[in-house]
């Protein structure tokens, strides 16, 4: 079965900083790719969509600048919290999908990040 | 655009006794349908999921959801829990075209008491 793969699992950071989240689909080509965010206690929301080779679009409320997202390649997006904050804490996940959308529901194992 | 509703927040129950946790959906287009379990500190775990076919889906440790067109519903089942049982439940819901992008339920808490 298809395999998204989310590395780090979780990550302690200063404030100020700037943190990378990795998603990687295992065994499949991931035309497509979401970021979401979960805070405790609370459901997923969706903060972007990312296409190989473009532009990620993001939802509304989500700062880009501040949420860098990256797909150079049909295996690899990534997610960078820039100058992040403790209002970033949050509990990040990637979730993959080919261009049938027939994986889009194969989701990684999440990123703990804490902004101290 | 598609949207979720999980009705329960929280849902207690007693071990060995039958759960019914309710989620609906409105989409204008045709979609595929999710539940997800996430225990404390884990990511989500696909549960079962329903893109077509049979209206009736099961998952390997005894829960079922029925697709209900006509209501717009999917509402999971368990004939009897277990302790171990107790997580976080989320329905979502997939449009089957143009993006694919899956949006989730509020979640619903699953507490089994001995």
């Amino acid at each position: 079965g298809a395999v998204v793969s989310q590395h780090p699992s979780w990550v302690i950071c200063k404030s100020g900083t700037s943190v990378k989240i990795e998603c990687r689909s295992l065994d499949f080509q991931a035309t497509t790719m979401f970021w979401y965010r979960q805070f405790p206690k609370q459901s997923l929301m969706l903060m972007a969509t990312s296409n190989e080779g473009s532009k990620a679009t993001y939802e509304q409320g989500v700062e880009k600048d501040k949420f860098l997202i990256n797909h150079a390649s049909l295996t690899l997006s990534t997610l960078t919290v820039t100058s992040a904050h403790p209002e970033d804490s949050s509990f990040y996940i990637c979730s993959a999908s080919d261009d049938r959308g027939y994986y889009g529901y194969t989701f990684g194992s999440g990123t703990r990040l804490t902004v101290v | 655009a598609q949207s979720v509703t999980q009705l329960d927040s929280q849902v207690p129950v007693f071990e060995e006794a039958p759960v019914e946790l309710r989620c609906n959906y409105s989409s204008s287009v045709s979609v595929y349908l999710f539940w997800y379990v996430q225990y404390p500190n884990q990511g989500l775990q696909l549960l079962l999921k329903y893109l077509s076919g049979s209206t009736l889906v099961e998952s390997i440790n005894g829960f079922e959801a029925e697709f209900n067109k006509s209501q717009t519903s999917f509402h999971l089942r368990k004939p009897s829990v277990h302790i171990s049982d107790t997580a976080e439940y989320f329905c979502a819901v997939s449009e089957s075209t143009g993006g694919f992008k899956t949006i989730f339920g509020a979640g619903t808490r699953l507490f089994v008491k001995a």
